[in-house]
């Protein structure tokens, strides 16, 4: 059964980098699959913020492309989100997720609990 | 502003049927899959639908799908107290970002 946790600070102050990171188990990250994170801001739908495989190119929301990163660690089965220069508009709940492999039949098949990030000072 | 478009509620009695549409273009559904999540408050997202109108194991069959060129809907017959949730369709768009897309969700109450 594939399993994904997210895990980082709860609590990001304005203009600072919000960090998190996801643990996979039950797959290998450098499966087929790729490997992605999504948000849900308080009173608003799901919002995607990229997504990466261990061999080609992340991919990014166009509206955030600026500002965001995610990176794996193949050793430790994990993947990253850094999310730079936040404001409240950030304070969301993020959810990591597997996202399958074909360009047009693509959706996420697995995903984390969710952990609440809220930016504040 | 959602670039595929769902209604934001809609509802139905237990043991009824509803129809939950998401509307997008020919530069996502059009010429991608379309899939559904339901969503409990506190809960992970839930895979319902993938590639229009299959279901994972373990989806009960009272859950569908499908797509007629740049809309698609899921369908829930039989709806049950349990099934009160929010619902996201979610689909790719052809570009060069390959961005992948989401409704705006709908709030399904059963009544």
């Amino acid at each position: 059964q594939v399993q994904l946790h997210e895990s980082g600070p709860g609590l990001v102050k304005p203009s600072g980098t919000l960090s998190l990171t996801c643990v996979v188990s039950g797959d290998s990250i450098r499966s087929s699959f790729w490997w992605s994170w999504v948000r849900l801001p308080p009173g608003k739908g799901l919002d995607w913020l990229g997504d990466i495989h261990h061999s080609e190119r992340p991919f990014y929301n166009p509206s955030l492309k600026s500002r965001v990163t995610i990176s794996v660690d193949t050793s430790k089965n994990q993947f990253s989100l850094n999310l730079r220069s936040v404001t409240a508009a950030d304070t969301a709940i993020y959810y990591c997720a597997r996202r399958s492999p074909g360009r047009t039949a693509s959706f996420f098949d697995y995903w984390g609990q969710g952990t609440l990030v809220t930016v504040s000072s | 502003q959602s670039v595929l478009t769902q209604p934001p509620s809609v509802s139905a009695a237990p043991g009824q049927k509803v129809i939950i549409s998401c509307s997008g273009s020919s530069s996502n559904i059009g010429n991608n899959y379309v899939s559904w999540y339901q969503h409990l408050p506190g809960k992970a997202p839930r895979l319902l639908i993938y590639e229009n109108n299959k279901r994972p194991s373990g989806i009960p069959g009272r859950f569908s799908g499908s797509n007629s060129g740049t809309s698609a809907t899921l369908g829930i017959t039989g709806v049950q107290t349990g099934d009160e949730a929010d619902y996201y369709c979610g689909s790719r768009q052809s570009s060069l970002s390959e961005e992948m897309l989401f409704g705006g969700g709908t709030k399904l109450t059963v009544l």
